[in-house]
Parts: structure tokens; C-alpha cells; sequence
């Protein structure tokens, strides 16, 4: 099956540091959505991107499929920041069926 | 708008008992999809449902059960259950089979 590589496993940032976050992924996919899940297990989402780059207030995102990977970047990192990043990717597993496939994720502390 | 819910929020059982998790999807949501998440871990694929039939399946045993109701809320059912079930298990709700999909807060099952 597909491989989904999240890096660096965990990150430790001062308050107002900036961060870039990788996934690479082993095979086409159909889309893709990055994740932040809160200390309380809530996925939030944060960018659906199959392709090309967002931008949501201090956060963005680029996704280059033709070469298999995403980035999320967080500047002017908060300490409400904090949590797992995960990326997944959405692949068709057959007769109609699409599934997310994710990584380990990042885990992200940011310190006052 | 009302976003995903779960119900419970937590759960203790014993091995060899059987659970049943609930899923209540976003207005305007006809698929579900389930993911059980072990600590330390991403998110896996358990199976979707569309349309009140199952949609794909990920690498669980047939312990693992679901149902999707004409209001598009979602059961899952977990059969004689084993220590290693013991895990977060998080239902998302989408537009179709292959869009945008949204976390409800999670259930958080323990085994003993």
C-alpha cells in the first residue's frame, strides 16, 4: 500500500519561530488534507490540497504531486500551536471506494 | 451548522465483550468513514459507508462492523473484543466518497 513519511517527528519551537512541516508520499494520490490534532484527540482540519498553495492566516500549505510531497508552514509559531500535524493522503481503493491514508505525524511543541 | 459528534466520549470494557459507537454526521453529509487510532499512531482505515452500504475497508477483521441508517448517522460494532482494541476511534463525515472530510471529537475505548 502507499507509504506516508512525516518529518521531523517532533519539533520544538521558541513562541514566534517559523517551521516547515514535510510529507512525502510513495504513490499518486487523489487528494490530500493536512490536520492538527488538539491534546484532547480532535482533528481539526487545516488545508484540503491536492495541488499548488493555500494560505490561512499564519498558516499555509504546498503540495507538489508530480513530486510527491506536501509542506506546511507555520510562522510566527503560538503556543496554542501546539499538537500533532498529520498529513493524509486520499487514494481509491476500488468500486467507488476512496480512503485517507495517514502519517505518524509531527509533533509540535512551541514554548513561551 | 452542527459538526460531527460522537457518542460516548469514553468507554470501559472487558475482553470478550461486545461496543457499539455512534456517529452523527454533518447536515448534508451522506458518507461516513471510520479510523481507529492507537497512541502514538496516525489515524487507520477501518471502512466508509455511502448511502447506508459499506464502501471499502481497511485491514480489520470481520469483528468489525458497521451500519449507516437512512439520517446518515453511523454505528460501529466491535465483536469479542481484545486488549488490542483498546484505541481512539474517530468517525468523519464528507459530501461523497471522495471529498473534504470532517472529524467528529472521537471516542476513546479501553479494554481490560
Amino acid at each position: 500500500g502507499i507509504q506516508v513519511e512525516q518529518s521531523p517527528p517532533d519539533l520544538i519551537l521558541q513562541e514566534g519561530a517559523n517551521s516547515t512541516l514535510r510529507c512525502n508520499f510513495s504513490d499518486s494520490v487523489n487528494n490530500l488534507q493536512w490536520f492538527h490534532q488538539n491534546p484532547w484527540g480532535q482533528l481539526i482540519n487545516l488545508f484540503y490540497i491536492p495541488s499548488g498553495t493555500k494560505q490561512n492566516g499564519r498558516l499555509s500549505a504546498t503540495t507538489v504531486a508530480t513530486e510527491r510531497y506536501s509542506l506546511l508552514y507555520i510562522s510566527s509559531s503560538q503556543t496554542t500551536d501546539s499538537g500533532v500535524y498529520f498529513c493524509a493522503v486520499e487514494i481509491y481503493s476500488g468500486a467507488g471506494s476512496y480512503q485517507l491514508t495517514f502519517g505518524k505525524g509531527t509533533k509540535l511543541s512551541v514554548i513561551p | 451548522e452542527t459538526g460531527v459528534t460522537q457518542s460516548p466520549t469514553h468507554l470501559i470494557k472487558t475482553r470478550g465483550q461486545q461496543v457499539t459507537l455512534r456517529c452523527s454526521s454533518q447536515s448534508g453529509h451522506n458518507t461516513v468513514s471510520w479510523y481507529q487510532q492507537a497512541l502514538g499512531q496516525g489515524p487507520q482505515f477501518i471502512f466508509q459507508y455511502y448511502r447506508e452500504e459499506e464502501n471499502g475497508r481497511g485491514n480489520f477483521p470481520p469483528r468489525f462492523s458497521g451500519l449507516q441508517f437512512p439520517n446518515y448517522s453511523s454505528e460501529l460494532n466491535v465483536n469479542a473484543l481484545e486488549l488490542d482494541d483498546s484505541a481512539l476511534y474517530l468517525c468523519a463525515s464528507s459530501l461523497s466518497t471522495t471529498s473534504e472530510q470532517y472529524f467528529g471529537p472521537g471516542t476513546r475505548l479501553t479494554v481490560t
